[in-house]
């Protein structure tokens, strides 16, 4: 099955500076990769996403980029604000058969 | 439109007590998917139903964890009897099919079961 590695395990940034964290995956017909944000006793929410179809997506101070020759993809966050301060996961799925398999998590602290 | 529904937020049994949890998905979600999610880590997979055909339990500890979704809506996730290396947080989430964010899926609040 798919095994999905994150890395950092903690992040700790000042705020307005950017965040990266990384992802690896096992599987190569994974070609679907979630992002998502869980505050802390919330439930996890979707951020971004990508398909294996497109290298880049942006959305606002938000953005994912997938390698899928070295079966990794990041998740940038830019000018960083203390609302950020959450857990993110990264996931992957091969598309149609959407089981999730999901990293242990980064925990981003923004230091304000 | 409402989110993902689930019921207790919170549960606190001792070791051998049955337990169960209710998820009801998003209004039209075919697909329903049971996690656990233990802390630190990420969501596992437990059972997705496609409906109301379990087509992945691949995952489930069956000599104690059960899930129905009779009427392919609302579903029940039990655990007899529970251990403690049962707690955890157990989440639902829910699909839609046939629309353009087909792949994403929305999660509940999370049932916080701990097992004394």
């Amino acid at each position: 099955g798919e095994n999905v590695e994150q890395h950092p395990s903690t992040l700790s940034v000042q705020e307005g500076d950017s965040a990266v964290i990384k992802c690896t995956y096992s599987d190569s017909a994974s070609n679907y990769f979630p992002w998502y944000k869980q505050e802390l006793g919330k439930r996890p929410q979707l951020i971004i996403d990508i398909r294996s179809n497109v290298g880049e997506k942006k959305d606002q101070r938000i953005a994912v980029t997938l390698n899928k020759t070295a079966k990794h993809f990041s998740l940038h966050i830019t000018e960083t604000q203390p609302e950020d301060s959450a857990v993110y996961f990264c996931a992957a799925s091969p598309l149609n058969d959407y089981k999730l398999s999901f990293g242990a998590g980064t925990t981003v602290t923004v230091r304000a | 439109e409402a989110g993902v529904v689930q019921s207790p937020r919170y549960k606190i049994i001792e070791k051998k007590q049955p337990v169960a949890f209710w998820c009801n998905p998003i209004s039209g979600h075919n697909t329903l998917y049971w996690y656990r999610q233990n802390l630190g880590q990420g969501p596992e997979l437990l059972i997705r139903y496609e409906n109301e055909e379990a087509v992945d339990d691949s995952q489930l500890p069956k000599d104690r964890f059960s899930a129905e979704r009779l009427k392919g809506v609302d579903s029940t996730l039990k655990i007899q009897p529970a251990e403690l290396g049962d707690s955890a947080v157990y989440l639902c989430a829910s699909r839609t099919t046939g629309t353009p964010d087909t792949d994403t899926q929305y999660f509940g609040p999370g049932t916080r079961l701990t097992v004394l």
